[in-house]
């Protein structure tokens, strides 16, 4: 199996209001990823992970909180968004130590 | 910032001929990848070139790579209608996680 899921496909949500973003993969990768993606913009990265624990936080502003509940698991917690958030975020996972990734097909999210 | 540039930005060909796409990088890198990602949706990797290789191939797909000039270019040959999709080259260091970098992106149109 080398898919990687994400739920939901879709999200609209308000300023105020609470969401989580899921992610999942069963290939055994230890290391796992987000990204932000704006329109005609490359990938950006936010978070990773490295046997569940965080390693890298790219200055993520606090309203984004990432959690590994398992090495098959990867959360984005969202609260208190702002419009300019709305963006495709992406998850991805590899192997440790400079492999190639594997995405998820992405959420397209929507801040109003 | 440490993005790559790719060029063109945009490319639009005939099916059967050739595309090539050129990534160029600023840092010292362990390897360099190349992505295809379809409108909207998730990226999916397509090779990966070590700093201590110069070319590879991968089907219809050349990578080489000139670290003296920190560049590389991607050849697509006899280019399908299905190959219309947007192409980023990744740059990226081993570690305990694969931090990857990605470049502006070429947008790639193959018409019949």
């Amino acid at each position: 199996d080398t898919e990687v899921t994400q739920t939901p496909k879709h999200l609209v949500m308000g300023m105020t209001n609470k969401k989580s973003l899921k992610c999942e993969q069963h290939m055994g990768h230890r290391a796992m990823y987000w990204y932000k993606q704006k329109a005609k913009k490359p990938p950006e990265l936010m978070f990773v992970y490295s046997y569940e624990k965080l390693s890298i936080n790219e200055s993520v502003p606090s309203r984004f909180s990432p959690e590994c509940p398992n090495s098959s698991l990867l959360n984005l917690h969202l609260h208190a968004l702002q419009p300019e958030d709305s963006a495709l975020y992406l998850c991805a996972s590899s192997l440790l130590g400079g492999h190639e990734q594997y995405f998820g097909p992405g959420t397209r999210l929507t801040v109003t | 910032s440490q993005q790559g540039e790719e060029d063109p930005q945009a490319l639009s060909i005939q099916e059967g001929e050739n595309a090539t796409m050129n990534c160029s990088y600023k840092t010292s890198i362990n390897n360099l990848q190349w992505y295809r990602q379809n409108s909207g949706r998730g990226l999916v990797h397509l090779i990966l070139i070590r700093s201590n290789e110069r070319e590879k191939h991968s089907g219809r797909l050349r990578v080489t790579l000139d670290t003296s000039k920190k560049s590389s270019s991607l050849l697509i040959t006899a280019s399908r209608a299905a190959d219309t999709a947007s192409y980023f080259c990744a740059t990226g260091r081993t570690g305990t996680a694969s931090k990857l970098t990605f470049g502006t992106g070429t947008r790639l149109q193959v018409t019949l």
